[in-house]
């Protein structure tokens, strides 16, 4: 059994860039969630994808974007980045959409200068 | 709206001590309810989760925690910590039908030898 698996692991991009973190999900895993973790805070929670849908919103404006693709990967866009984006992107799988608890992945590090 | 709050920054514990690390929630039904942990960086592990029934809730790693509604609590334990037990703990509620986590603030665990 894979568990949840990011990439990339670490990025730099510099303000007003556009990025795209992928996921790939748990096997047998249909929902991903994305958090973002900025230094020394807790995981906040950005949205999650349901059968290819969004299924519910975080405090996010509408620059932070995401797809689910028909094998449950998932991929977050991000556009016009500034500085305060800099964080950890976690990604996390689960079976349906009630949270009986997620895998998380590693996450991916992202610095924007 | 939910919330939950980790009162302690920054524990430090000798090996071989007892823990308990202190987490209170705010939501108005019986929550569901996680502790996870995360090793520098990471990603979340799950640690134990309580749903319903027993408010002793087993986990992994040797950690327990118990749910006490009159208190809003749900505090995590081990009897005898261990130098790898040293990370970040993060407690969290979800009220299991909406779709997101809530995270606590955090508390890093440090342990001397």
């Amino acid at each position: 059994e894979t568990g949840v698996t990011q990439s990339p692991t670490h990025l730099i991009k510099t303000r007003g860039q556009q990025v795209t973190l992928r996921c790939s999900s748990q096997s047998g895993h249909n929902t991903v969630s994305w958090y973002q973790q900025a230094l020394g805070q807790g995981p906040q929670f950005i949205f999650q994808y349901y059968r290819e849908e969004e299924n519910g919103r975080g405090n996010f404006p509408p620059r932070f974007s995401g797809l689910q693709f028909p094998n449950y990967s998932s991929e977050l866009n991000v556009n016009a980045l500034e500085l305060d984006d800099s964080a950890l992107y976690l990604c996390a799988s689960s079976f349906g959409v009630a949270n009986y608890g997620y895998t998380f992945g590693s996450g991916t590090r992202l610095t924007v200068v | 709206a939910q919330s939950v709050t980790q009162p302690d920054i920054h524990i430090t514990v000798s090996e071989g001590a007892s823990l308990e690390l202190r987490c209170n929630y705010s939501y108005g039904a019986t929550p569901y309810l996680f502790w996870y942990v995360q090793s520098p960086g990471q990603g979340l592990q799950l640690l134990l989760k309580y749903f319903s029934g027993d408010t002793l809730v087993q986990g992994i790693k040797g950690f327990e925690a118990e749910f006490k509604r009159s208190q809003s609590s749900f505090n995590l334990r081990k009897p005898s910590v261990h130098w790898s037990d040293a990370a970040e703990y993060f407690c969290a509620v979800n009220t299991g039908t909406a779709s997101k986590l809530t995270f606590g603030t955090g508390t890093r665990l440090q342990v001397t030898l």
